[in-house]
């Protein structure tokens, strides 16, 4: 069974503070992908990463898939609260599109 | 309108009781999915259809079923609930890679 751990659990920072994400795994994955959940709504796709080394960027937001392609982290540069909400991270193998999701990382920016 | 929709949106039910949440999609999407969230395990799949006459177990299927009665139709069953069948259901589409998700229905198991 595949599984992705991501760190921290929890996250409680201040506006303009920075912060890291990590999703891990023992697996190799094809592609790894970022959403953002809401509360009351379900998650957004904010980033696919399909090749080791990658990196994205979406305005304050970098992601990046590990060389190895078993992690990828997502940055947040001068957070904002409307940056707070669930982050997943879920992991596609190629051939299907059966994805495989992370444990979450709730994140909270207070003004 | 939302592009895929899920009623109820909130639930409460009796331990032994046959409930039946129900999904549909106007994205024109073949493939359909079911999952379950609690907090700190993340999203798990249940169920998944890659079209009308093809049905998959995912990762945690036991106690329930699911019937695809049309491309943009997807129902989820628990044919006899259970306390810890209380969670957040989603149901989601997907063309390629990306997801879309519903808005969830909270079920609460009593």
């Amino acid at each position: 069974t595949q599984l992705l751990e991501q760190s921290p659990q929890f996250l409680s920072i201040q506006e303009g503070e920075n912060l890291t994400v990590y999703c891990n795994s023992s697996s190799v994955f094809s592609s790894l992908q970022w959403y953002r959940q809401e509360p009351g709504e379900g998650p957004v796709l904010l980033v696919t990463v399909v090749t080791g080394g990658e990196v994205k960027k979406l305005k304050r937001l970098t992601f990046q898939f590990g060389d190895a392609r078993k992690d990828s982290s997502l940055h947040i540069t001068a957070a904002q609260p409307g940056d707070t909400g669930l982050y997943l991270c879920a992991g596609g193998n190629t051939g299907f599109q059966k994805l495989v999701f992370g444990t979450g990382t709730r994140l909270l920016v207070s003004p | 309108d939302a592009d895929v929709t899920q009623t109820p949106r909130n639930r409460i039910t009796k331990t032994g009781k046959r409930i039946m949440l129900e999904c549909s999609q106007t994205k024109g999407h073949d493939r359909m999915y079911w999952y379950r969230q609690d907090p700190g395990l993340g999203l798990r799949l249940i169920y998944y259809s890659f079209d009308v006459k093809d049905i998959n177990k995912g990762e945690i299927s036991d106690g329930y079923s699911v019937s695809r009665q049309a491309q943009a139709k997807f129902s989820l069953s628990l044919e006899s609930a259970i306390p810890n069948q209380t969670a957040l259901y989603f149901c989601a589409t997907s063309v390629g890679r990306e997801q879309y998700f519903g808005p969830g229905t909270r079920l609460t198991v009593t």
